[in-house]
């Protein structure tokens, strides 16, 4: 049960460098997340998309990028790496979202550990 | 402003003691209470969803309870394989009709043998 695949495990970037984390889910799930966790902070969400060709912003948007272009990809670019960006991020998908039913759990990824130097 | 708050931050427990894991909320019409496990290294795991007031949910040792403002994770008898940070979540409106899960900070717990 492979569920929600994030690549790579670990990266390290120069400052000003950019980079695509890489997220696939094979849940035929609609909605997919990307959150960030640091020490002490919680997981906050980037980006999310409720289907393919749909994105929007979540909390703390500024310096990622993202797209949808299947159902079963969400890729996270980051742009001019900067040390603000150094972060445990997740993947995460869902059936349903904000429903009072059942489907709207969120599944993540194992994460990606990312250092700006 | 929805939030979502989580006590104690940290708590060491004796094998075999058992105790409460806080997690309380001020959302606007809920839409379901999330509690997930997370280990050192690992993405959060699922472990329960409640969606109303008096629902109680159990999982090995661990039960999840559910009021109007707070839910409860007790853990009964914990071995030390029950040691992670535990994260609660609610979902918030965020506009435009969607909601987003707010987390709380996590509970660390810590079981020694």
């Amino acid at each position: 049960n492979a569920g929600v695949t994030q690549t790579p495990k670990f990266r390290i970037l120069k400052i000003g460098q950019s980079m695509t984390l890489q997220c696939t889910q094979d849940m035929n799930h609609n909605y997919m997340y990307w959150y960030r966790q640091d020490p002490g902070m919680g997981l906050k969400l980037i980006y999310y998309s409720v289907g393919a060709g749909i994105t929007d912003k979540g909390e703390v948007p500024n310096g990622y990028n993202v797209s949808r272009s299947t159902t079963e990809d969400f890729p996270l670019r980051l742009e001019l790496a900067a040390p603000s960006q150094t972060s445990v991020y997740f993947c995460a998908s869902s059936y349903r979202q904000g429903s009072s039913q059942s489907g709207n759990t969120i599944y993540f990824g194992e994460g990606s550990w990312l250092t700006v130097v | 402003e929805d939030q979502v708050t989580q006590s104690p931050e940290a708590l060491r427990l004796q094998e075999g003691e058992s105790s409460s894991l806080n997690c309380s909320y001020t959302v606007s019409g809920l839409r379901g209470l999330f509690w997930y496990r997370q280990d050192p290294g690992k993405g959060p795991e699922f472990l329960f969803t409640l969606y109303s007031a008096g629902e109680e949910k159990e999982k090995e040792r661990l039960k999840a309870t559910l009021t109007k403002k707070e839910s409860f994770l007790h853990i009964t008898a914990p071995k030390p394989e029950d040691s992670a940070t535990y994260l609660c979540a609610v979902p918030a409106y965020s506009g435009a009709g969607s909601y987003q899960l707010t987390f709380g900070k996590g509970t660390k717990l810590s079981v020694i043998p």
